[in-house]
């Protein structure tokens, strides 16, 4: 069975300053893998997707993630936080083992980032 | 994002209650999903439908059930509200896409179980 673990529940950055959200994987297939951002009191937004074609994936408002196949790994990035990306960041891996087609979405528990002045 | 949307936004109900979430979408999908999300545990499915004529349960089904009027509308019912329900509800959709689809939210329904 699949899953995804985000190893940290929270993350606190200063304005200006790198961002990194770690998540970890686990695959018995090669996997889909998303990146979503909630905001408070919206609905999640696609930040990044990576379906086997670069490793390095870019996505909106500067964010990207690198797929490691070795370390399991599909760790968030961004060079300098922005106060407006104070939000909730979910890891999403998708399970391609069920029949008809369908991709079912497994969601890690979330990562809140705090961007502090 | 404003192509799916959820009605009521926010809803208090009472235990026993019968309560009836509904989304709609104006992005063309087949696809559509019902999830909740509670603080801690990510987003878990529900129910899913592939088109009108398709309905499949989800990892935690119990306690509702789903209708699809339309290919646009996909409704999630709480026959008897209990409070553990009490969550905030996700409609989704997507639409049959290469080797996986990508999923678009709703802006969520905050339900509250008294």
């Amino acid at each position: 069975a699949q899953s995804v673990t985000q190893l940290d529940s929270h993350v606190s950055v200063s304005e200006g300053t790198p961002v990194l959200l770690r998540c970890n994987y686990s695959s018995s297939y090669s996997p889909s893998l998303f990146w979503y951002v909630q905001h408070p009191n919206k609905g999640l937004q696609l930040l990044l997707k990576y379906t086997s074609a670069a490793t390095l994936v870019k996505g909106i408002n500067g964010f990207e993630a690198e797929f490691k196949k070795s370390e399991t790994s599909f760790h968030l990035t961004k060079p300098s936080a922005h106060m407006s990306d104070a939000a909730e960041y979910f890891c999403v891996v998708s399970d391609q083992t069920l029949s008809g087609g369908y991709n079912k979405l497994i969601f890690g528990a979330g990562t809140r980032l705090a961007v502090h002045p | 994002d404003a192509d799916v949307t959820q009605t009521p936004r926010n809803r208090i109900t009472k235990t026993g209650k019968r309560i009836m979430l509904e989304c709609s979408q104006t992005k063309g999908h087949d696809r559509m999903y019902w999830y909740r999300q509670d603080p801690g545990l990510g987003l878990r499915l529900i129910y899913y439908s592939f088109d009108v004529k398709d309905i499949n349960k989800g990892e935690i089904s119990d306690g509702y059930s789903v209708s699809r009027q339309a290919q646009a509308k996909f409704s999630l019912s709480l026959e008897s509200a209990i409070p553990n329900q009490t969550a905030l509800y996700f409609c989704a959709t997507s639409a049959q896409s290469g080797r996986t689809d990508t999923q678009y939210f709703g802006p969520g329904t905050r339900l509250t179980v008294l």
